[in-house]
């Protein structure tokens, strides 16, 4: 089955502090995965995908197709960072996301 | 501010009613997407089109109809066959399949 689980719904850090969002997924195929991100009052916007393999806001996610993971981390949570983190996984030819429930991560100051 | 547009922000709905929400996009994408989301579900698939006057159903597609007559536009009806309508619904649009989907700023649906 295809499925993206985000264990922690909710992930509490002081500023400064690292944080790593999990993520892992259950695929038959070969995995494209995606963070997208929203802030409050605006709109779910994309953050990063492996594929491009780059940092966006000094987050990075690395998949590992080993333990079919893809974590989210950072090593200085700023406050800015405070979101709604959903993690997804394109399946089939259609190219259709499956997301993960969301992770709420709160940075304290 | 181009892009997508979802309208209207708010909508509220007697049981029994259906209700239109609109999705319309000027970023001349293909593909557009319906999902809702409930707190602590995350974002779940109702219907998608990937190109005009074609689409198919997501994971939770009872109780919804869509259309494509136009590129830029892609309205959801919550029918009052759909048992738990109240939610939040957000539209969603790529250049394709393969490329990054774009979201709107969503409609929440209060059945009332």
């Amino acid at each position: 089955a295809q499925r993206v689980t985000q264990p922690e719904k909710l992930l509490s850090v002081f500023k400064g502090a690292p944080v790593e969002l999990k993520c892992n997924y259950s695929y038959s195929g070969s995995p494209e995965l995606f963070w997208y991100v929203q802030y409050s009052r605006q709109r779910l916007q994309l953050l990063l995908r492996h594929i491009s393999r780059e940092s966006i806001k000094g987050f990075t996610a690395d998949l590992n197709k080993g333990e079919t993971s893809f974590h989210l981390k950072k090593p200085f949570a700023q406050e800015e960072d405070s979101a709604m983190y959903y993690c997804a996984l394109k399946v089939g030819s259609q190219g259709n996301l499956i997301f993960g429930k969301g992770t709420k991560l709160s940075v304290k100051p | 501010d181009g892009g997508i547009t979802q309208s209207p922000k708010y909508l509220f709905r007697k049981e029994g009613q259906n209700v239109t929400l609109s999705c319309e996009q000027n970023l001349n994408h293909d593909a557009m997407y319906w999902y809702r989301q409930d707190p602590g579900q995350g974002l779940r698939l109702i219907y998608y089109s990937q190109i005009v006057n074609d689409f198919q159903k997501g994971d939770i597609a009872e109780g919804y109809s869509v259309s494509r007559e136009k590129k830029e536009s892609f309205p959801l009806t919550v029918t009052s066959a759909q048992k738990n309508p109240t939610a939040f619904y957000l539209c969603a649009s790529s250049i394709n399949s393969n490329t990054e989907a774009f979201f709107g700023q969503g409609t929440r649906l209060t059945v009332v």
